[in-house]
């Protein structure tokens, strides 16, 4: 079985770009989440995708969004970048149970 | 605040020892808690997890022991190997948060196991 696939793996942009990750759960799950890792603060929650709806947003300015398909994929959008959102950005697939498997991330780096 | 803490940045073992790696919690709706581990450019890889209606559980070589009284749990992996040097993550789940995936992790802990 396929593991949760993210893309791209790396990406550079300019402070005041927009950019958009993608994610492709483990077949069969519906929940996707997102996560943003940084040195300074850890892993944080940015918010939960589950049959194409929010569930649950984490404490991001609104800067940060994202969307679900009805194939279960996912993508976060993040605009008007700025030098802090430089992180690696996880995303997780889950069933039911509060397991939730993770992709390699997007290592986003802002300039 | 922190809700999770791993108060050990690092922690060094020999091969074949035991390695005890800690984690608190402050959070009482905390219901569900799982260890991952992770290796640098990589995501996290879930280990084990357990439930606050149990205090140990068991896969292989690694165990989790919940102190619900002292909001405290903690991962022992016997017999430590070279391999499994990583930083071990501890994640909580917050059944009253409205969303049943979304964890709450700790800071992490480096673990190196030296040959």
């Amino acid at each position: 079985k396929a593991g949760v696939t993210q893309t791209p793996r790396y990406l550079i942009k300019t402070r005041g770009q927009q950019v958009t990750l993608s994610c492709s759960p483990i077949s069969g799950h519906r929940s996707v989440s997102w996560y943003q890792q940084t040195p300074g603060q850890g892993l944080q929650f940015l918010f939960e995708y589950f049959s194409e709806t929010q569930r649950n947003k984490g404490n991001f300015p609104g800067r940060f969004s994202g969307r679900q398909f009805s194939n279960s994929r996912s993508e976060m959008n993040v605009s008007t970048l700025e030098l802090g959102d430089s992180a690696l950005y996880l995303c997780a697939s889950s069933l039911e149970g509060a397991e939730a498997f993770f992709g390699q991330g997007t290592r986003l780096t802002v300039v | 605040d922190q809700q999770v803490k791993q108060n050990s940045p690092s922690l060094s073992v020999q091969e074949g020892r035991i390695s005890i790696l800690n984690c608190d919690y402050t959070n009482s709706m905390f219901d569900y808690f799982l260890w991952y581990k992770k290796y640098p450019a990589e995501g996290p890889t879930f280990l084990i997890s357990i439930s606050s209606i149990k205090d140990k559980n068991e896969d292989g070589r690694f165990t989790v022991f919940l102190n619900k009284s002292a909001k405290h749990l903690s991962l022992h992996i016997v017999p430590s190997q070279p391999g499994d040097s990583a930083v071990y993550f501890c994640a909580a789940r917050d059944i009253s948060s409205g969303s049943a995936r979304q964890l709450t992790f700790g800071s992490g802990t480096q673990l190196t196991v030296l040959p």
